[in-house]
């Protein structure tokens, strides 16, 4: 069975700061990884995806996460914070090359920035 | 291009009460989804869809029904609401199973209140 961890359910950073969002997973299967934002009283937008191409994905926005198989993680990172990624990350996976599973989410994360 | 779209976008119901949240999706997407949003919880799937007349359960099925008789339409039923039901409820669609790389698009949101 496939999980996700995220570790911390709030993250405050101040604005400039580089922020990091951590996200383990566990699969048995080699997996696809996604990181998604959400906006208040929004939907959830897909950030990056890891597709089992390039380790260091690059997404919208600034953010980048890197996929490291030996330490099971995929944590978010954005050399610099402004006041608008100030959301709620979640991370997500699935398994890749199987046609019955899901995407299986992370409780989240919120990211506050501080002035 | 609208992409996923939910109705209402809020709602109040009394103990009992019966509903059904929309869900309509204009990408011709197969794939479909029901989720639950409650706090530090992340997303819980209720119901997918890989097709029009075919649905299965998710993680947490009890209280809602579904049905799909087009690939547009993915509607979720509350037969009799109960306080446990109070969450913001998702649909997200998918060309691809969500296995594949292409993650899901997600709708705005339901927020429901069961009083």
């Amino acid at each position: 069975a496939q999980s996700v961890t995220q570790l911390g359910s709030h993250v405050s950073v101040s604005e400039g700061a580089l922020v990091l969002l951590r996200c383990n997973y566990s699969s048995s299967v080699p997996p696809y990884l996604f990181w998604y934002v959400q906006y208040p009283n929004q939907g959830l937008q897909l950030l990056l995806k890891y597709t089992s191409a390039a380790t260091l994905v690059k997404g919208i926005n600034g953010f980048e996460a890197e996929f490291k198989k030996s330490e099971t993680s995929f944590h978010l990172t954005k050399p610099s914070a402004h006041m608008s990624d100030a959301a709620e990350y979640f991370c997500a996976v699935s398994e890749a090359r199987s046609s019955a599973s899901k995407i299986i989410f992370g409780s989240g994360t919120r990211l506050s920035i501080r002035p | 291009n609208a992409g996923v779209t939910q109705t209402p976008k809020f709602r109040i119901l009394k103990i009992g009460q019966s509903m059904t949240l929309q869900c309509t999706q204009d990408m011709n997407h197969n794939y479909m989804y029901w989720y639950r949003q409650d706090p530090g919880m992340g997303l819980k799937l209720i119901y997918y869809s890989v097709g029009a007349g075919i649905t299965d359960k998710g993680e947490v099925p009890n209280g809602y029904n579904v049905s799909r008789s087009t690939t547009e339409d993915f509607p979720l039923r509350l037969e009799l609401a109960a306080p446990s039901q109070t969450s913001v409820y998702f649909c997200a669609s998918s060309l691809r199973p969500g296995t594949g790389p292409y993650g899901y698009t997600f709708g705005s949101g339901t927020r429901l209140t069961v009083v």
